[in-house]
């Protein structure tokens, strides 16, 4: 099992560009988180998926942040246009369903200067 | 707040002490879970506790849950250098699951 996938493994762009982030989860998994870290606020939940359906984006910082789910093994976390506060570590993590234990993938580092 | 408080903050010690961390929390909760991070890793799940349960075992981890007083405890025996990694509390309340500002364990060798 491959795990969950994530690229890029590193972004550096600047102020203003249009940053999309990937995901593939395990398969069979139904569910699908993505999270930000940062020294600062920890990790925060941004928005969850269950089958593919938004459940719950109460933790999107902004409208500058949309996500993505168009089939079970895909998804896509975008900031347009971002910002040097958006600069963190952005996990992704899926979970079977039951009593909801994650699995994270290695995370993307973002930079934007 | 849903998010769990770790404590200690941070924890270094020799390699074969135990080490343990408590987790406190203020709502009520389905299950309760521990991770441990690597540094620049993802999280990785350690091991679940029901809010039915009291102690659980997995390998050198004993993790302990008192819903009375909102707490949780991790315990790990016989710690080793490779354990040295940030540890997280992770509460489930509903669907969701909210992370503490974790634990900072330094094992040294």
């Amino acid at each position: 099992d491959a795990g969950v996938i994530q690229s890029p493994r590193h972004e550096v762009t600047e102020m203003g560009q249009e940053v999309t982030l990937r995901c593939k989860p395990i398969s069979g998994h139904n569910s699908l988180f993505w999270y930000r870290q940062t020294m600062m606020r920890g990790l925060e939940l941004l928005i969850y998926f269950n089958n593919n359906v938004p459940i719950d984006d109460s933790g999107m910082p902004e409208d500058r942040f949309s996500a993505k789910m168009p089939n079970a093994s895909f998804s896509t976390l975008k900031i347009q246009p971002s910002e040097p506060r958006d600069s963190a570590v952005y996990f992704c993590a899926s979970s079977p369903g039951g009593d909801e234990t994650q699995y994270f993938g290695p995370g993307t580092r973002l930079l934007v200067l | 707040s849903q998010q769990g408080e770790e404590d200690p903050q941070a924890l270094s010690i020799q390699e074969g002490e135990n080490a343990t961390m408590n987790c406190s929390y203020k709502t009520s909760i389905n299950n309760l879970q521990w991770y441990r991070q690597n540094s620049g890793r993802g999280l990785v799940h350690l091991i679940l506790i029901r809010s039915n349960e009291r102690e659980k075992h997995s390998g050198r981890l004993r993790v302990t849950l008192d819903t009375s007083k909102k707490s949780s405890s991790l315990l790990i025996t016989a710690s080793r250098a490779a354990d040295t990694a940030s540890y997280f509390c992770a509460l489930r309340p509903a669907n969701n699951l909210f992370f503490g500002t974790g634990t900072r364990l330094t094992v040294i060798p």
